[in-house]
């Protein structure tokens, strides 16, 4: 069974950092792309960055473009979100999603639990 | 930047109708890299519809999808208690775009 377990989340003060995890099982991890997508209260769901399966290429969304960094770990099987300078339009709840295939282009076909960012002072 | 556009934003229908959503892309995109997932309160998307028109496992076949170019439709023949959700496309291609989504709520 696929699983993605997602840790990290929490409050933060703007301008502040956080990292987000998210602990897979159940596939094969390092043949898959991976990705974030995230939900502020209310809202519809935002892509915010994808990974291909080796990590040798990364993508963003322009309002996160270089501010998140996306990462994986393929031998602990673990993707990761460093998230830096957050800004209140930050806040959402942050899903972890794995990709059909290895790269560009893939839909997600299993996704975490979500893991709720605040940015607030 | 593709923009996906769905309508309506909120489809009132009784247990058993039929339900059709709509999503429109600002320019014509490939079939092949348009998904459908359903949300339901408090959980994560769920992958229903891939490259227009394919269920992903375990995906009734109440649950349809069609369409090509700018125009896409997901149709749920009859609705069953446990359909009333949010319902998101999306582009997986470059843009990586959803639409804002449908719910679809008892009426």
């Amino acid at each position: 069974e696929v699983q993605l377990v997602q840790s990290g989340g929490g409050l933060v003060q703007p301008g502040g950092s956080l990292r987000l995890s998210c602990a897979t099982s159940g596939f094969a991890f390092s043949f898959y792309a991976m990705s974030w997508v995230r939900q502020a209260p209310g809202k519809g769901l935002e892509w915010v960055s994808g990974i291909t399966n080796g990590g040798g290429s990364t993508y963003y969304a322009d309002s996160v473009k270089g501010r998140f960094t996306i990462s994986r770990d393929n031998s602990n099987n673990t993707l990761y979100l460093q998230m830096y300078s957050l800004r209140a339009e930050d806040t959402a709840l942050y899903y972890c999603a794995k990709g059909s295939g290895g790269g560009r282009p893939y839909y997600l076909d299993h996704w975490g639990q979500g893991t709720l960012v605040t940015v607030s002072s | 930047e593709i923009v996906l556009t769905q309508s309506p934003g909120t489809l009132s229908l009784s247990p058993g109708e039929r339900a059709t959503l709509s999503c429109r892309a600002s320019q014509s995109v490939s079939g092949k890299y348009l998904a459908w997932y359903q949300q339901k309160p408090g959980q994560a998307p769920r992958l229903l519809i891939y490259g227009t028109s394919s269920r992903a496992t375990g995906v009734p076949d109440r649950f349809s999808g069609s369409g090509s170019g700018t125009d896409f439709t997901l149709t749920i023949s009859r609705l069953e208690p446990e359909d009333f959700a949010v319902y998101y496309c999306h582009h997986y291609d470059s843009s990586r775009t959803f639409g804002q989504g449908t719910k679809v709520e008892i009426k």
